[in-house]
């Protein structure tokens, strides 16, 4: 099976435009969890993504959005950037059965806002 | 809320020398862990998980896990560390009823080997 994959790897950003993300998922996964990884905050959770559905959410603020697909595949918007956006943005997907799940993440997309 | 600690921001070792890796969490019951690891560029893979049974885990690469309800533990261990084992750390703990998205992860612990 294919691994998750995100486009685009890299992205160079300048203040206040909007950025969005792609991620596609393995084949069969319905569960699309995105994360934020900075070396100051570590991993945080954005969201969850399930059956085109936004299942969970984490502590960011509006301007971070997502959405899902019918095949799955999700995409992630970050509008107005700010400094601090800069980060590793990884993707997760799993059968979204429940917590015993394995995510599987994929290499990550690097932002960078200056 | 659940919190996972990973005591070590940084450990160095021996290739061919034991490994262990800390992680304690915080749950008011018996959470879902998990250990990860990621490479430089690279996104997280999983190497084992906990959910019940045998405290006990074994995954992949040789790696093993121990689960201690009583010190609220969940530490990494390898009897022997290859130089391709360099790489950064994640626990993870999830809630049983929670999906796997919902994961809180600890700030990782980065591996070096020493040759």
């Amino acid at each position: 099976k294919a691994g998750v994959t995100q486009t685009p790897r890299y992205l160079i950003k300048t203040r206040g435009q909007q950025v969005t993300l792609s991620c596609s998922p393995i084949s069969g996964h319905r569960s699309v969890s995105w994360y934020q990884q900075t070396p100051g905050q570590g991993l945080q959770f954005l969201f969850e993504y399930f059956s085109e559905t936004q299942r969970n959410k984490g502590n960011f603020p509006g301007r971070f959005s997502g959405r899902q697909f019918s095949n799955s595949r999700s995409e992630m918007n970050v509008s107005t950037l700010e400094l601090g956006d800069s980060a590793l943005y990884l993707c997760a997907s799993s059968p979204g059965t429940g917590g015993q799940d394995t995510q599987y993440f994929g290499p990550g997309t690097r932002l960078t806002v200056l | 809320a659940q919190s996972v600690t990973q005591p070590d921001i940084h450990i160095t070792v021996s290739e061919g020398a034991s490994l262990e890796l800390r992680c304690n969490y915080s749950y008011g019951a018996t959470p879902y862990l998990f250990w990860y690891v990621q490479s430089p560029g690279q996104g997280l893979q999983l190497l084992l998980k906990y959910f019940s049974g045998d405290t006990l885990v074994q995954g992949i690469k040789g790696f093993e896990a121990e689960f201690k309800r009583s010190q609220s533990s969940f530490n990494l261990r390898k009897p022997s560390v290859h130089w391709s084992d360099a790489a950064e750390y994640f626990c993870a703990v999830g809630h049983p009823n929670t999906n796997a998205g919902k994961s809180t992860f600890g700030d990782g612990t980065t591996l070096t080997v020493k040759p």
